[in-house]
């Protein structure tokens, strides 16, 4: 079966603008999280998605913001882009999120660069 | 919140040694420990994970051990090979919040010739 899918794969922005990044999960799976991996501070989570309502939310600005459609695809958006924002984002799927031991499965990835 | 610290940050060795990565964590509620594989520019890939309610867990040359009392668990690789080279991250999180993985920084694993 398919894997988790991202679009786009590549990116680049200016500094101020907006970014829509869109992810398709794994068939089934119900449950979406995001994350931003840069060199200086890692893969860091950025907020999970389940039915549609978001259910945990790591430490990032309000200018990250995400939300899931009734076929669990999910889109991140970022607003008034920073030269930090630059990143690789990723999508993850799984079919809980709730219990732990689900396998969390990751997609290719979104890379942002910011001008 | 929850902490994850591994070490080292680059390891390198010879085709055929055996390479231990080690992680250790804060909150004690955590109860799933997950390692990823990253290759350049790819995705993290899960290779073997672990729960609380094991000790130690094999497939094949990997394997994962969990010292729950000390709160850390280690990733152990044997008879490496030029293929193992990559990022391996380890993770950590609990039930209610299972898709919230913490991460530690990353080691770099490079298998020589």
């Amino acid at each position: 079966k398919a894997g988790v899918t991202q679009t786009p794969r590549y990116l680049i922005k200016t500094r101020g603008q907006q970014v829509t990044l869109s992810c398709s999960p794994i068939s089934g799976h119900r449950s979406v999280s995001w994350y931003q991996q840069t060199p200086g501070q890692g893969l860091q989570f950025l907020f999970e998605y389940f039915s549609e309502t978001q259910r945990n939310k790591g430490n990032f600005p309000g200018r990250f913001s995400g939300r899931q459609f009734s076929n669990s695809r999910s889109e991140m958006n970022v607003s008034t882009l920073e030269l930090g924002d630059s990143a690789l984002y990723l999508c993850a799927s799984s079919s809980d999120g709730y219990l732990s031991g689900n396998t969390i499965y990751f997609g290719e990835g979104s890379w942002l660069t910011v001008v | 919140g929850e902490n994850v610290e591994q070490h080292p940050s680059t390891l390198s060795v010879q085709e055929g040694d055996s390479a231990v990565i080690k992680c250790t964590y804060s909150d004690s509620a955590s109860n799933y420990f997950p390692w990823y594989k990253q290759e350049l520019g790819k995705r993290p890939q899960l290779i073997i994970d672990i729960r609380s309610n094991v000790g130690e867990k094999k497939d094949q040359r990997i394997a994962v051990t969990l010292n729950k009392t000390a709160k850390h668990f280690s990733l152990h690789i044997t008879e490496t090979q030029p293929e193992d080279s990559a990022v391996y991250f380890c993770a950590a999180s609990m039930s209610g919040t299972a898709s919230k993985l913490t991460f530690g920084t990353g080691t770099r694993l490079q298998v020589t010739l």
